[in-house]
């Protein structure tokens, strides 16, 4: 598939601070992106997305943003809180498939 | 209901045996993915449905796994002569548009142990 991976396999936050998980992608021709978040024992939960003509998009608490010079995607949480502690996937959209990156696993210390 | 619904939620099968999951979509999604889970890992694709047609079973890993969609809703992933290498969990994904280019949402899983 194609390698949509991310820079840090774990990261832990104070619960206020702001979080920020990283994703590199490796097709320029892909053409949306989605965050997904992963509790355990749960499928994935949309977050956010955005599409490959825009370089910011916004939602309650999270942003997402998309560098395509360098392939790169992030997503950056707000006022971290305890339940946002999950595994954080980015997804990359290639025709009809979603890849997927390894993850990210949040810990928001309280 | 409201969301994807999967079932079983796990299922323990001997190895050799064949088993069946189901995926009830979102009603009125036209597009239906399959994904495998491995432990510690991201979703990997397995197949696409358009409706009833399925467009892209790329991901399929042997013949072994088979998947139907026969009335454009209901989905069932067929494993046979399940091996141990195939536990993971099994993710449905349904979507309302065509193309990808639109939001995806998951089923709680199947989580499929093979001993």
């Amino acid at each position: 598939g194609e390698n949509v991976g991310l820079h840090l396999p774990t990261l832990s936050v104070q619960e206020g601070d702001n979080s920020i998980i990283n994703c590199a992608y490796s097709n320029s021709a892909s053409d949306y992106f989605i965050w997904y978040k992963q509790e355990s024992g749960k499928g994935p939960q949309f977050i956010i997305d955005i599409r490959s003509n825009m370089d910011k998009r916004q939602g309650q608490r999270v942003t997402v943003l998309l560098n395509k010079t360098v392939k790169h995607l992030s997503l950056q949480i707000a006022a971290t809180q305890p339940g946002d502690s999950a595994v954080y996937f980015c997804a990359e959209n290639t025709g009809n498939q979603f890849y997927f990156g390894t993850g990210t696993s949040l810990t928001v210390i309280p | 209901g409201a969301g994807v619904s999967q079932s079983p939620r796990y299922k323990v099968a001997k190895r050799g045996q064949d088993v069946a999951l189901r995926c009830d979509p979102i009603s009125g999604h036209v597009s239906l993915f399959w994904y495998q889970q491995a432990l510690g890992q991201g979703p990997e694709f397995l197949t696409y449905f358009q409706n009833e047609a399925q467009l892209d079973k790329s991901g399929l890993p042997s013949d072994r796994f088979f998947a139907e969609r026969p009335e454009g809703s209901v989905s069932t992933l067929k494993i046979q002569r399940t091996q141990q290498e195939d536990s993971a969990v099994y993710l449905c994904a349904s979507s309302l548009g065509t193309g990808g280019m639109t939001e995806a949402f998951f089923g709680q899983g199947t989580r499929l142990t093979v001993v």
